[in-house]
């Protein structure tokens, strides 16, 4: 099946500080989003970006699906974005509507 | 974006019992998935939920383990039957919209096996 791998594992910034997440894919997929799942355990749909840039307040992402990468940008941190996030896809042929998640990123946001 | 009420929000049980967890929905939704996250771990999809039929299950997951029922367009159950200390985990009913692409999370369940 198709590998979903996140970098970096961990992340520890000083708020204000500005990061990139990545999530690789190994196949060609034509639905990929992004979640973020607070402390709390809720998971929250952050962007829904199968190819493209779009952005939302300090956060923003980018997916180039021919080179098969996503980008998430988080800038001006704080520490309410403490969390992990995930980024997930469909893969383009057979994958129906079940979205594969990655493997995370363990991002901790200090004062 | 739809409301997701999963219930219970966590429970301890013991070895060898069931627990059927509920996720209600506040409006039709096409597509309704069960996912199980392991301690430390990434989400994994149980199965597909198929209102008025069998549900759809992935890879290493059985109904005889976890019986899911779907009456309508709004509702869903998932039981974990038989429950064992490695089933302790957080189960998550997400739901989509045909066309619209993108899925939503109840707030889970967290699940303890003694």
């Amino acid at each position: 099946g198709i590998q979903v791998e996140q970098s970096p594992p961990d992340l520890i910034l000083q708020e204000g500080a500005n990061s990139t997440l990545r999530c690789n894919f190994s196949d060609s997929v034509n639905n990929l989003q992004w979640f973020h799942q607070n402390p709390w355990g809720q998971l929250i749909n952050l962007f829904y970006i199968p190819s493209g840039t779009k952005q939302n307040g300090r956060l923003s992402a980018t997916t180039v699906a021919t080179e098969r990468y996503s980008l998430l940008y988080i800038s001006s941190s704080q520490t309410t974005d403490s969390g992990v996030y995930f980024c997930a896809v469909v893969i383009l042929t057979g994958g129906g509507n079940k979205l594969t998640f990655g493997t995370g990123t363990q991002l901790k946001v200090e004062l | 974006s739809a409301v997701i009420s999963q219930k219970p929000s966590r429970d301890i049980c013991q070895r060898g019992t069931s627990l059927t967890i509920q996720c209600q929905v506040d409006s039709q939704v096409t597509m309704m998935f069960w996912y199980r996250q392991q301690p430390g771990q990434s989400l994994t999809l149980i199965a597909t939920a198929n209102q008025g039929s069998e549900a759809t299950y992935e890879s290493g997951f059985v109904i005889d383990k976890f019986p899911i029922s779907r009456p309508n367009l709004t509702f869903s159950t998932l039981t974990v039957s038989n429950m064992s200390p490695e089933d302790s985990s957080i189960y998550l009913c997400s739901v989509g919209t045909t066309g619209s692409g993108k899925l939503f999370f109840g707030s889970g369940t967290q699940l303890s096996v003694l």
